[in-house]
């Protein structure tokens, strides 16, 4: 069974790039998740879309970061222009909408360097 | 508050010895309270997880221990080897199995 798979794995871009990192959850899954990693700010979830319909957009920064979902397989997160200060590492997790297990499953993330 | 307080920031335990590892949240709506492993260059995996109602949980060498009415819960490790070496992050779940994470601890346990 395939996990979530992020792509890239890597990206190096310069300030003011547009960046796309895209996301396949797990076929059945029905909640996904987009989060950034941080040494400074740990795991912070940044958007929860449910039925491929965005629930909680609280945690995206700022206007400069937008998420689709155009169908339960594909979801992508931009971030139009870039800054150095999103260089972070952007996880993609996702879930059978199942309240009270805890479990996520998570892809191995999308390391993102803006110079 | 949506958050949850990690500690320590990091541990280095011997092999064979007991890794701890302590949590603390405010909010009252958290309604499940996982622990995640992550390995360098890999996402966050579920190791273990439990309901408010219980006070512990064991599965193998990984126990949770949860205190309701302090609001913590605790990571213990026994027998900590050379391969638990990772990132642990504990989490709370709240409507609609969102995971609101603590800061994580980088445990090293030696040979």
């Amino acid at each position: 069974d395939a996990g979530v798979i992020q792509s890239p794995r890597h990206e190096v871009t310069e300030m003011g790039q547009e960046v796309t990192l895209r996301c396949k959850p797990i076929s059945g899954h029905n909640s996904l998740f987009w989060y950034r990693q941080t040494m400074m700010r740990g795991l912070e979830l940044l958007i929860y879309f449910n039925n491929n319909v965005p629930i909680d957009d609280s945690g995206m920064p700022e206007d400069r970061f937008s998420a689709k979902m155009p169908n339960a397989s594909f979801s992508t997160l931009k971030i139009q222009p870039s800054e150095p200060r999103d260089s972070a590492v952007y996880f993609c997790a996702s879930s059978r909408d199942r309240p009270n297990t805890g479990e996520l499953f998570f892809g191995e993330g999308s390391r993102l360097t803006v110079l | 508050q949506q958050q949850v307080k990690q500690s320590p920031q990091s541990l280095i335990v011997q092999k064979g010895g007991i890794s701890i590892i302590n949590c603390a949240y405010e909010n009252t709506a958290f309604d499940y309270f996982p622990w995640y492993q992550q390995f360098p260059g890999k996402g966050p995996a579920l190791l273990i997880a439990i309901r408010p109602d219980v006070s512990e949980k064991k599965e193998g060498r990984f126990t949770i221990s949860f205190n309701k009415s302090a609001k913590q819960f605790s990571l213990h490790i026994m027998d900590s080897q050379p391969g638990d070496s990772a990132t642990y992050f504990c989490a709370a779940e709240w409507s609609g199995s969102r995971l609101t994470f603590g800061e994580g601890t980088q445990l090293t346990v030696n040979p």
